[in-house]
């Protein structure tokens, strides 16, 4: 048991498709995060939000929208995504606001066909 | 440009030696660094951490050395075994920016 739970566990998805990750956290943190790790690359952070607001967008296309309705829940919402976006996508939580390590789920893997 | 990067992308160790995972980072101003572990098909585990104000730290079976002169984090695990099988990768973090980097990755294989 990670105390973070992503959903779901492999997406193969078109490019024309609409699809959303799901991630939950049972930590009692406030800070949630999207990453994307691609094939021998480092981790890249997507988004970081801080008590439901977004604080952090890494220049990443508008085809990713990320949504946190609450400190507990973090979505990931894809559209007309294209094949080079294929990666496994890691969501994260930890304390806001302290030096914190972050936890992580064990992530969706998305291949765009 | 700022990095954190791994000297060995791949180690292989035989069961029950020790194992020296290396990193580099080229940010001055970090002050946080991890270790993280990622087993196939999971998401990263949390393994060790390391204040800037700190050369040394140990864990159960792992030491993180820090030598902020050159820039540089190892992870030691001693008497590996083999479910220390994994990749295993570095981040360091700039408090004050809110800033966290990752390296890319060492992958540990035992060998028996």
């Amino acid at each position: 048991e990670t105390g973070v739970t992503q959903t779901p566990r492999h997406l193969v998805m078109g490019m024309t498709n609409k699809k959303s990750l799901k991630c939950e956290q049972h930590l009692g943190h406030n800070a949630m995060y999207w990453y994307k790790q691609s094939a021998k690359k480092p981790l890249e952070l997507m988004f970081v939000y801080n008590f439901k607001e977004q604080t952090e967008n890494n220049s990443v296309p508008s085809r990713f929208s990320p949504e946190c309705p609450n400190s507990s829940h973090l979505f990931l919402h894809l559209h007309t995504l294209q094949p080079e976006d294929s990666a496994l996508y890691l969501c994260a939580s930890s304390q806001a606001g302290d030096i914190q390590p972050q936890h992580f789920g064990d992530g969706t893997r998305l291949s765009i066909l | 440009g700022e990095s954190v990067g791994l000297h060995l992308p791949t180690l292989s160790v035989q069961e029950g030696d020790n194992s020296i995972i290396n990193c580099a980072y080229s940010n001055s101003a970090s002050d946080y660094f991890i270790w993280y572990k990622q087993e196939s098909g999971k998401g990263p585990q949390f393994i060790i951490d390391i204040r800037s104000n700190m050369d040394k730290r140990q864990g159960q079976r792992v030491t993180v050395l820090l030598n902020k002169t050159v820039k540089h984090l190892s992870l030691q695990i001693a008497a590996t075994q083999p479910g220390d099988s994994a990749v295993y990768f570095c981040a360091e973090i700039y408090s004050s920016a809110s800033k966290i980097i990752f390296g890319s990755g060492t992958r540990l294989s035992i060998r028996p």
